[in-house]
């Protein structure tokens, strides 16, 4: 089936440290991949897509490329803020498929 | 600035009450969603719509029930509350067309089941 696996938290970094949460996923077919953002007592915004191999979604400085040949949509950003302190989720969605499957989310915290 | 809003943030109810979790989007979606989130193990899906009247069970439907009688609103139904149904629930839609569009979540609802 479907899945995203995504590395476990908690991850806690100091401000302005660079980061990276990795994402792996197995589908079939060649999915979309999403980052999605979930900062406290809020629901999920997205932070970033790639809808075909070698596409890099951007914003807000955070960066993921989708590697095909690795399976994998990993997310970083060079400089973090406290502001990023959030829970962090990777996400795909297979062609002719109407929902998205999530990975189980990892708990980011950003020190002064 | 599009929108999906669900009903409460928090509530609380009773084991063997009957609840219901409403939801709207304004972007004229097809594709409606009921997820649940729970500390480890990221959204489960519990029931999608694609159109209106027409549902679809997800990975957890067990305990619950959905209605959309129109395109913009989604209600899930917790027949008889149980407190392992307490948890947060997020709402989302989206386009049909899967290439190139994401869900839109709405805000959460917090459950709890006592």
């Amino acid at each position: 089936g479907n899945s995203v696996t995504q590395m476990e938290g908690p991850v806690t970094l100091s401000e302005e440290a660079f980061l990276t949460i990795n994402c792996t996923y197995t589908a079939t077919g060649y999915p979309s991949l999403f980052w999605y953002v979930q900062y406290p007592g809020e629901g999920l915004q997205l932070l970033l897509k790639a809808t075909k191999a070698d596409d890099k979604g951007s914003n807000k400085g955070f960066e993921a490329t989708y590697r095909k040949e690795t399976t994998s949509f990993h997310l970083e950003k060079g400089s973090v803020q406290v502001s990023d302190s959030a829970v962090y989720f990777c996400a795909l969605r297979v062609q002719g498929a109407q929902k998205l499957v999530f990975g189980q989310g990892t708990r980011l915290t950003i020190n002064p | 600035d599009v929108k999906v809003t669900q009903s409460s943030r928090y509530l609380v109810k009773r084991t063997g009450e009957k609840v219901f979790l409403e939801c709207v989007q304004d972007m004229d979606h097809e594709n409606m969603f009921w997820y649940r989130q729970d500390p480890g193990l990221g959204l489960r899906l519990i029931y999608f719509s694609y159109d209106v009247k027409m549902k679809e069970k997800g990975d957890i439907p067990e305990g619950y029930s959905v209605s959309r009688e129109k395109k913009e609103r989604f209600s899930l139904i917790l027949e008889s509350a149980s407190t392992n149904q307490t948890s947060m629930y997020l709402c989302a839609s989206s386009l049909v067309n899967w290439r190139n569009t994401e869900a839109f979540f709405g805000q959460g609802t917090r459950l709890t089941v006592v």
